[in-house]
């Protein structure tokens, strides 16, 4: 069936340097695709969405990359802090309806 | 109250036993979500209520899993005779019905132990 999916389980990073969360998805029929932030213990946190009709969208600190022609999604984090590790999930909505179809997830780890 | 709320946060249950998850979506929500979150992975859908309309049940495991929403607000989930299979982080969301994108709140989920 269609999935979104990631690339990377865990990804390490020294303090201060930018860091790539990459994402795979299959279903051509979604109109937003969302990045959350998932702390210990709580529920995700909305990071930034982008609509299929863009391929870039930026926010603080974060960039959201969309390639349509690979299927492929990024989150970019500017000047990683240690506030920053957390897991984090792409997610996607069809454009027939409401429901968020989520991928399995990266670790981010800050390293001080 | 500002955000989506869940309780109990923890719940230890015997195997066999009839468990009950509450989710308070944020006033004036109109479309409420079940997720199921095992350890160290993503997120599995399990219902959408919207509005008045016929719940989306698409993503409910067995028949051992229901979920009410009662006048359009508070929801409940039940899972009955628990198995071991069932312990899993259960978290709910809700969004206007309009929300594309980043419209969408989640709670902090319901920790279900099954021993």
């Amino acid at each position: 069936g269609e999935s979104v999916g990631l690339h990377l389980p865990t990804l390490s990073v020294q303090e201060g340097d930018n860091s790539i969360i990459n994402c795979a998805y299959s279903n051509s029929a979604s109109d937003y695709f969302i990045w959350y932030k998932q702390e210990s213990g709580k529920g995700p946190q909305f990071i930034i969405d982008i609509r299929s009709n863009m391929d870039k969208r930026q926010g603080q600190r974060v960039t959201v990359l969309l390639n349509k022609t690979v299927k492929h999604l990024s989150l970019q984090i500017a000047a990683t802090q240690p506030g920053d590790s957390a897991v984090y999930f792409c997610a996607e909505i069809h454009n027939a309806g409401n429901m968020l179809t989520f991928g399995g997830g990266t670790r981010l780890m800050v390293k001080p | 109250g500002a955000g989506v709320s869940q309780s109990p946060s923890n719940k230890v249950t015997e195997k066999g036993k009839d468990v009950e998850l509450r989710c308070d979506p944020i006033s004036g929500h109109t479309a409420l979500y079940w997720y199921r979150q095992s350890l160290g992975q993503g997120l599995e859908f399990l219902i959408y209520f919207q509005g008045n309309s016929a719940p989306d049940k698409s993503g409910l495991p067995s028949d051992r899993f229901s979920a009410e929403r009662t006048g359009g607000s508070v929801s409940t989930l039940t899972i009955q005779r628990t198995q071991q299979e069932d312990s899993a982080v259960y978290l709910c969301a809700s969004s206007r019905r309009e929300d594309r994108g980043g419209g969408y709140t989640f709670g902090s989920g319901t920790r279900l132990t099954v021993v």
